[in-house]
């Protein structure tokens, strides 16, 4: 069984502060690991995916994030926030490419002037 | 490219009634489709997997005779709620997938629908 956690359910950065964002994951197989945003009443668009190659994933909008097997965490990270930024993030777990994906319970990222 | 689109983005239905919800892949052929629910302030749970031509396949403690899914085409399934009743309003999502090409395998999620039961 596959299962994905969020610690903190709201983080709140000062805009230009770095953004931090965990996840831990709980898999059976080698997993594949998402990262997804969502703004309010719309779906959510991917921002990053690990796919078992390199362990640091770069996504958009100046994103990433870094597979620690050791530490079965996929958290992610931004240099630099954006007022932009504030939107609910979703971490998901998948055994195998396309396969069933299980999410995270979901952070929401405040950015404050 | 990759765009699902849904509709209705909202619906407002009284207790009792069916509601229908199309979920469309507007580029790209969709061999398998996903439908999730979400409540408010949640994470996203899987109700079903769709596969073109074949029947879903429903979670654990998902009703199928209540949320009917067709995936009639490669690029259009619907989830019906039969009987709606107050709890089941929701935001539902679906996604959709492809094989092949240069999205192989990669889940596109379309923009949701919320469904508010009387």
């Amino acid at each position: 069984a596959q299962s994905v956690t969020q610690l903190g359910s709201h983080v709140s950065v000062s805009e230009g502060a770095l953004v931090l964002l965990r996840c831990n994951y709980s898999s059976s197989v080698p997993p594949y690991l998402f990262w997804y945003v969502q703004y309010p009443n719309q779906g959510l668009q991917l921002l990053l995916k690990y796919t078992s190659a390199a362990t640091l994933v770069k996504g958009i909008n100046g994103f990433e994030a870094e597979f620690k097997k050791s530490e079965t965490s996929f958290h992610l990270t931004k240099p630099s926030a954006h007022m932009s930024d504030a939107a609910e993030y979703f971490c998901a777990v998948s055994e195998g490419g396309g396969n069933k994906l299980t999410f995270g319970t979901g952070t929401q990222l405040k950015v404050e002037l | 490219g990759a765009v699902v689109s849904q509709h209705p983005s909202r619906v407002i239905c009284k207790s009792g009634t069916s509601v229908k919800i199309e979920c469309r892949s507007l580029d790209f052929q969709a061999t398998t489709m996903f439908w999730y629910r979400q409540f408010p302030k949640q994470s996203l749970m899987l109700m079903a997997t769709s596969n073109e031509g074949s029947k879903a396949t429903y979670e654990q403690g998902v009703e199928k005779d209540k949320f009917l899914i067709n995936h009639a085409s490669l690029t259009l399934s619907t989830l019906t709620v039969t009987s709606a009743h107050p709890e089941d309003s929701s935001f539902y999502i679906c996604s959709a997938r492809t094989s092949g090409g240069s999205f192989h395998n990669e889940q596109f999620f379309g923009p949701g629908t919320r469904l508010t039961v009387l």
